[in-house]
């Protein structure tokens, strides 16, 4: 199947910094990337669609401002998270829509802690 | 608004046959698809269900009822390895999917 790189796989940082999360699609082309956001024993939450060239779509309630995201080629979507808080701890996860089958492929996901 | 529903937690016996029921109320449907999660990993495709019946890969099938909005995934001869969280989710639109609630299966010996 198709695969989906996150990177990094942790991260920790202090409150107040930026951390930028990549996602790759390493076998094939991805016009459109997703970013979910997954809280300790909850459900994945769509944050945005991430679409290549254009402006990202943002779910209701996710600050487009604090979340930043750039899909600049067909293989690699950046999810930026600004000033980071502690509430912006999470499991942050990628995913990517492979053309024909009705299935996603998600990446390994990002833990950030913020400190 | 969407909603779809799971049963939070489910325990079940190794070898033995578990069934994870999901119902949703969506605006849009396109389909139902079943995703498996083991702690701290990504969640991993399991099965797609457009179409009312019974779709059946391996020692998994999944089921769906477009008039009941209900849909269910079905274990059989179930593994240690199988203790997971099983989340449903629905296809909305091209590029829309929402999950469910997920369901914890804990197999025990």
């Amino acid at each position: 199947g198709a695969v989906v790189s996150q990177h990094p796989s942790w991260v920790i940082c202090k409150s107040g910094t930026s951390v930028k999360i990549e996602c790759r699609s390493l076998d094939f082309q991805a016009t459109t990337m997703f970013w979910y956001r997954q809280f300790p024993k909850q459900s994945l939450m769509l944050m945005a669609t991430s679409n290549e060239g254009s402006k990202a779509t943002y779910e209701q309630g996710v600050e487009k401002d604090k979340f930043l995201i750039n899909h600049a080629s067909l293989t690699l979507s950046t999810l930026t998270v600004t000033s980071a808080h502690p509430e912006d701890s999470s499991f942050y996860i990628c995913s990517a829509r492979v053309p024909g089958p009705n299935e996603q492929f998600f990446g390994p996901g990002t833990r950030l802690t913020v400190l | 608004g969407q909603s779809l529903e799971q049963p939070s937690e489910v325990t079940a016996v190794e070898g033995a046959i578990v069934q994870i029921n999901c119902t949703y109320q969506t605006s849009g449907f396109y389909g139902l698809s079943w995703y498996q999660q083991h702690d701290g990993g990504a969640p991993t495709f399991l099965s797609y269900n457009a179409l009312d019946g019974l779709e059946e890969t391996g020692r998994f099938s999944s089921f769906l009822s477009r008039s009941d909005s209900y849909g269910y995934l079905l274990l059989q001869e179930l593994q240690m390895k199988d203790s997971a969280s099983y989340f449903c989710a629905v296809r909305t639109g091209a590029n829309n999917l929402f999950f469910g609630t997920g369901t914890r299966l804990t197999v025990i010996p």
